[in-house]
Order: C-alpha cells, then structure tokens, then sequence
C-alpha cells in the first residue's frame, strides 16, 4: 500500500526558509484519484492544513500560510515538496505529508507519513 | 474562517460507548471526517463522508452528522481506544479545517 516519508532538516533558523520533501512509494503520485497534502502540528496543539497539490498542477494553500508556502511536484521522483519562508517560532512544528482524497463537498487524509519536527531556533 | 469546536477531554470506561462531538456552523450541511492520534504516532483516518469506515478500521467506530454536531461513536471501547481524536471539514472559504482534537480517556 502507499506509504509516505517525510525528509529534511529539523532546524531552521529564525526568518529563514524551511523546505521538506515528500517521498511517496507504494503508487504513482500521477494518479488522478488523489491529491497530496502537507499539514502540521505544532508541539501538544491540534493539527494545521497547510497546503495540497494535484500531480497536474492546482495547488490550494490555506488563507493563513498562502504568502509564505510554496507547495510543487515532481512526478520523475514521485515526491513533492513544502517551502515555507521567513519561518519564525510559531512554526516549529511536526509536519506530515498526506495523501488527500476528495468527493463533492468534502476531501479527506489518508493514508499520512510518520511526520517529521522542524524547529524553529537560531 | 469557518471554525470545528470540540471538547478539549472525553472520559468513558471499558466497555462503554463514547460520544465525540465536533461542532460548526450548519455542519450538518457538509461532510466530517475524524482522525485517530496515538502519542507519538501520526493520525490515521477512522471515518470519512460522515459514516464510512476505512478498511481496517473496527466496527465499533461509527460516525453520524446532523444541524451543526457531527458525532463519533465508540462503541464497546477498549483501552486501545486511547487517543487524541480530530475531526475535519472542507469550506468554500476556509477549504480544508480541522478540530482542536479531544483528548479520549478509557478508565
């Protein structure tokens, strides 16, 4: 079955950009049926959507992150990838990559990478 | 931004049923998903579209959604059960929401 791996470096410094890639194995992040996701959590706090990507190209990010996160693709290694600039504390977080299924009106994660913590200090 | 309110704890005992409430706006109007979460592990998917159960997912999780509660039933809950859970919506607005997550406790 799919399954997802997170990978990158787990400190950043402080107003710095913070990149994460996503290695999905098990199936082609080509497939039509699915769109791929990153969400994170913050230390003891609830979870954050932060982005999807359609292997074609649409990208949704949310309201809150669109101005800093940057969200891209690359189906030749069957990962896509996560930038999110001018980090500060606030994002220190374990950040998984999911993968998203939707019908009308609704989507959901399934199944999600074992997360990875990016801290935020300098 | 639409919001997804949960209560922060749920306590239940061995062998009860426990109810996890997740609330918005004419949720009812749109489909909740709810997500299991383990201490140090990922969450994983436990109800999709209100009421489906992912394969591999026990019986004794069920879901339902009505006016602006979306519930999840535990039935018949084991010390297994344990766990952090999340529920979450898509809006026009806000695409994807989650809950703040409720905290089940089996004593």
């Amino acid at each position: 079955q799919v399954q997802l791996q997170e990978s990158g470096p787990g400190l950043v410094k402080p107003l710095q950009t913070l990149s994460l890639t996503c290695t999905v194995s098990g199936g082609s992040i080509s497939s039509g049926d699915y769109f791929w996701s990153w969400i994170r959590q913050p230390p003891g706090k609830g979870l954050e959507w932060i982005g999807n990507i359609y292997y074609r190209g649409s990208i949704y990010y949310n309201p809150s992150l669109k101005s800093r996160v940057t969200i891209s693709v690359d189906t030749s290694k069957n990962q896509f990838s996560l930038k999110v600039s001018s980090v500060t504390a606030a994002d220190t977080a374990v950040y998984y990559c999911a993968r998203g299924e939707a019908a009308t009106g609704t989507n959901w994660f399934d199944p999600w990478g074992q997360g990875t913590l990016v801290t935020v200090s300098s | 931004s639409y919001k997804l309110t949960q209560p922060p704890s749920v306590s239940v005992s061995p062998g009860q049923t426990a109810s996890i409430t997740c609330s918005g706006d004419k949720l009812g109007d749109k489909y909740a998903s709810w997500y299991q979460q383990k201490p140090g592990q990922s969450p994983v998917l436990v109800i999709y579209q209100d009421t489906k159960r992912p394969s591999g997912i026990p019986e004794r999780f069920s879901g339902s959604n009505s006016g602006n509660t979306a519930t999840l039933t535990i039935s018949g809950t084991q010390a297994m059960d344990e766990a952090d859970y999340f529920c979450q919506a898509w809006d026009s607005s806000t695409l994807v929401v989650f809950g703040g997550g409720t905290k089940l406790t089996v004593l």
